[in-house]
């Protein structure tokens, strides 16, 4: 079965950047996974930050980035912000119609 | 502005059927090229894909549910909904419904705030 790698937990100063990564147990991470990168809060709906690898969804800040670093999707936050304390989730598609969401990262801005 | 509300008991007893529904609210679901998908988390877990159906009935699941999981659309109530046959404690998990686009870029663009089910006797 393959699995979706993340960080469990990370954290991050206020003003620094931090680089979140996304994997695969069986296969580089590339761009026709179409990775894609969701914001969670406790309680609240997840949110979407990036997709198809690089794209900023509507109103995200221009300091979340997404690219593909070595063999991994990434998701880089610039000049972090108290706020941005959340659970970041990838998820790839494998194809056949199957999606498949990392265990998510717990990051702390401290 | 469209959204999504899950609906459906909080209390499902061991080896019965989950079901549970998602109405789409401000825009049709027949509308754009979108999938629309029931997602779940369990508590202080991560996020599972169980499954999706396009407006046309088609679906496809989560290979390690396929055997459990229905998911239908009735477009007339602007619905989708989802069964869960055969639960255990481990179905415990808050449910999100979940629109998916499709095309060009794939990725989920909206999500519900989700409802938390419980197997419990």
């Amino acid at each position: 079965q393959t699995v979706v790698t993340q960080e469990p937990s990370f954290a991050v100063s206020p003003g620094g950047t931090v680089t979140l990564t996304c994997g695969l147990s069986s296969d580089s991470v590339s761009t026709s996974y179409s990775p894609s990168w969701y914001q969670q809060t406790p309680g609240q709906a997840p949110r979407t930050l990036i997709y198809s690898t690089n794209i900023r969804s509507s109103g995200v800040p221009d300091r979340f980035s997404g690219s593909i670093l070595g063999n991994k999707a990434a998701l880089t936050i610039t000049g972090a912000q108290a706020d941005d304390e959340s659970v970041y989730y990838c998820v790839l598609y494998l194809g056949r119609a199957i999606w498949v969401f990392g265990g998510g990262t717990k990051l702390t801005v401290l | 502005q469209v959204q999504l509300q899950e609906s459906g008991p909080g209390l499902v007893k061991p080896s019965q059927t989950l079901s549970l529904t998602c109405t789409v609210s401000g825009g049709s679901i027949s509308s754009g090229s979108y999938y629309w998908n029931w997602i779940r988390q369990p508590a202080g877990k991560g996020l599972e894909w169980i499954g999706r159906v396009y407006t046309s009935g088609g679906t496809n699941y989560n290979p390690s549910l396929r055997s459990r999981v229905s998911i239908s659309v009735d477009t007339s109530k602007n619905q989708f909904s989802l069964n869960l046959s055969s639960v255990t404690a481990a179905d415990t998990a808050v449910y999100h419904c979940a629109r998916l686009v499709a095309g060009i870029h794939w990725y989920f663009d909206l999500w519900g705030r989700g409802t938390l089910v419980t197997v419990s006797s």
